[in-house]
């Protein structure tokens, strides 16, 4: 069974500030891994994805996450936080053995953008 | 980008009657659709996948009587939660899959709240 942690369920920084989102993961087959952006009264949105190949991976509005599998960790960074990110985060992940797995998701992180 | 509409965006109802969530694809084919719940400060929990014309594939712990889940077009899926309880209140969440794409192509509506009173 797979299944996802996200450490914090708050996150609050400056404008400006790092952004610094954290998930790890458990799966006992290589996983794909994603994060999602949930905006108020709006669905989720694809931030970006890991499936194979390089480990660190760029996704929209400047977001990238690293895989680590000595970790089993998929954190989500952003060198500089800005007021529109502001919302709520999810991870995600599928077991990439089996073609079109459900995703299973962590319980997500709000961010907050401090002005 | 691929759009996920849901109908109703609210709904609130009396113990032991029904409700419909509708969940569209707008401008692609969803040959399959998932169905989450989501709780306060808790996960998406997958409560099952839809396929078009065939019957849905419900997950461990899913009462399917309860939770009635029709997908008979490619661009519409429904899940009617059938005599609800103050229990089934929460947020419901569909995604569609556009074809034969893997699973980093779900497309995800906005989202039901359910209140049964």
């Amino acid at each position: 069974a797979q299944s996802v942690t996200q450490l914090g369920s708050h996150v609050s920084v400056s404008e400006g500030a790092l952004v610094l989102l954290r998930c790890n993961y458990s799966s006992s087959v290589p996983p794909y891994l994603f994060w999602y952006v949930q905006y108020p009264n709006q669905g989720l949105q694809l931030l970006l994805k890991y499936t194979t190949g390089a480990t660190l991976v760029k996704g929209i509005n400047g977001f990238e996450a690293e895989f680590k599998k000595s970790e089993t960790s998929f954190h989500l960074t952003k060198p500089s936080a800005h007021m529109s990110d502001a919302a709520e985060y999810f991870c995600a992940v599928s077991d990439g053995a089996e073609y079109g797995n459900k995703l299973v998701f962590g319980a997500g992180t709000i961010l907050r953008v401090k002005s | 980008g691929a759009v996920v509409s849901q109908h109703p965006s609210r709904v609130i109802c009396k113990s032991g009657t029904s409700v419909k969530i509708e969940c569209r694809s707008l401008d692609f084919q969803a040959t399959t659709m998932f169905w989450y719940r989501q709780f306060p400060k808790k996960s998406l929990m997958l409560m099952a996948t839809s396929n078009e014309g065939s019957k849905a594939t419900y997950e461990q712990g899913v009462e399917k009587d309860k939770f009635l889940i029709n997908h008979a077009s490619l661009t519409l899926s429904t899940l009617t939660v059938t005599s609800a309880h103050p229990e089934d209140s929460s947020f419901y969440i569909c995604s569609a899959r556009e074809g034969l794409a893997g699973p980093d192509t779900q497309y995800f509506g906005p989202g039901t709240r359910l209140t049964v009173l």
